[in-house]
């Protein structure tokens, strides 16, 4: 079964680093691209950006470029989102999501929520 | 950046009815689109993918047409548990994708 394992919550302070994980398994990761989307408190879906577990090239979205920093261990199967100083506005959802079939989005990760609060 | 619009915003339905929603794009995005359920709680999935197929294991009763800029995702016999809200998202100008706002459908 392809699944993507998403690292558990979190709390943190603004001005804060924080580096979330996705663990592919159940098929070759280096064969699909990953992408991350956000999802503020009860609000829609925002693609955040891509990377390519091969070479690690990435493409961001203008929303987020400069914000976070897309990577991957291949060794470990791992993809991460990281940011060097939190803010509150980055309280959020975050999914990944596997990029397979036609580029589409499947499966997703089930989520970790990043709460930044003072 | 390519805008998709959905509506309505909210459709009231009860089980057993028909529901009807609607993507637009503000460019054509040829047959790149896809329809994402999403349940309280839980990730979103993949139920349409390129305007038109089924993804794995997705009922049939769940469907999609259009192309260009209209797309319709009609699920023809609500079940308890499709009541959701609804995504639509373009790939046309990869790698550069957008989502729409969602669609929730509620029981009435």
């Amino acid at each position: 079964e392809v699944q993507l394992v998403q690292s558990g919550a979190e709390v943190k302070k603004p001005g804060e680093s924080l580096r979330i994980s996705c663990q592919g398994s159940g098929y070759r990761f280096t064969s699909n691209l990953i992408s991350w989307v956000r999802q503020m408190p009860g609000k829609g879906l925002e693609w955040m950006g891509r990377i390519d577990p091969t070479d690690s090239e990435t493409n961001y979205s203008p929303s987020f470029q400069g914000h976070v920093t897309m990577s991957v261990d291949k060794s470990q199967n791992t993809a991460y989102l990281q940011w060097t100083s939190l803010k509150a506005s980055d309280t959020a959802i975050y999914y990944c999501a596997r990029v397979g079939l036609r580029n589409w989005f499947d499966p997703w990760g089930q989520g970790t929520l990043v709460t930044v609060s003072s | 950046e390519i805008v998709l619009t959905q509506s309505p915003a909210t459709l009231s339905l009860s089980p057993g009815e028909r529901a009807t929603l609607s993507c637009r794009t503000s460019q054509s995005v040829s047959s790149y689109l896809a329809w994402y359920q999403q349940k309280p709680g839980q990730a979103p999935r993949l139920l349409i993918y390129d305007a038109s197929n089924r993804a794995t294991g997705i009922p049939a009763r769940f469907s999609g047409s259009g192309s260009g800029t209209d797309f319709t995702l009609t699920i023809s016999s609500l079940e308890p548990e499709d009541f959701a809200v609804y995504y639509c998202q373009q790939r046309d100008y990869w790698p550069f994708l957008t989502f729409g706002g969602g669609t929730k459908v509620e029981i009435k």
